[in-house]
């Protein structure tokens, strides 16, 4: 019962090419996250989601696009990858006034 | 803007030693804050929050508001306290349902 899965795990790509990062719940929570995690800056907001079709910029979202066509998934695609884009991506869910996280997806732009 | 402070990046103890992790906030209105744990090789998961008043493993926080502190502490550390901790806090300005975090203090615990 995992709860929050996040894949890939690990991924490496190459400037301009298009990633997308798979997030997927099974606890039909309203909100969900995508947070990135970098030295020196913590976690910082990328977008959220309120429910399906809802979605809103977080801190940061530059760069990144989300989709929410179902309660349970919300991927989130880089359309050309950057090298600052280079990072540690958490996606998160909201219960009972709790954020759950999922493992994170290690991303590398060569 | 809300801001989320936390001065020290590494912080190192030894066991038995009491630790604080220290956060200080800005925001304004009546934040709600947290502390979040990453244990090597684990998901971020919740230590407490400040409206439970709970103490966690042993680790108690007390939202100052007079000093905008929450700060985290624990009498005796433990070498399985080892982990990177984050401050966090919610809001009405942030999105009630949006955290926004700090960036991080290491712990390390020595034997």
């Amino acid at each position: 019962d995992a709860g929050i899965t996040q894949s890939p795990r690990y991924k490496i790509t190459e400037t301009g090419r298009q990633v997308t990062l798979m997030c997927h719940q099974t606890w039909s929570h309203s909100y969900m996250f995508w947070y990135r995690q970098d030295l020196g800056h913590g976690l910082r907001l990328i977008y959220y989601s309120a429910a399906a079709d809802i979605t809103d910029k977080g801190e940061v979202p530059d760069g990144y696009v989300v989709s929410r066509s179902k309660t349970e998934n919300f991927p989130l695609t880089l359309e050309s990858a950057t090298r600052s884009q280079t990072s540690v991506y958490f996606c998160a869910t909201r219960g009972a006034g709790e954020l759950f996280f999922g493992e994170g997806s290690r991303l590398t732009v060569l | 803007a809300q801001r989320v402070t936390q001065p020290e990046k590494l912080l190192s103890v030894f066991k038995g030693a009491p630790v604080e992790l220290k956060c200080n906030y800005s925001y304004s209105g009546s934040p709600e804050l947290f502390w979040y744990v990453q244990y090597s090789r684990q998901r971020l998961q919740l230590l407490l929050r400040h409206i439970s008043r709970e103490s966690i493993k042993g680790f108690t926080a007390d939202l100052n508001k007079g000093e905008t502190s929450f700060h985290l502490k624990k009498p005796f550390a433990q070498e399985e306290d080892s982990a990177m901790y984050y401050c966090a806090l919610s809001g009405h300005r942030t999105g009630a349902n949006n955290l926004f975090f700090g960036t991080g203090t290491r712990l390390t615990v020595i034997p």
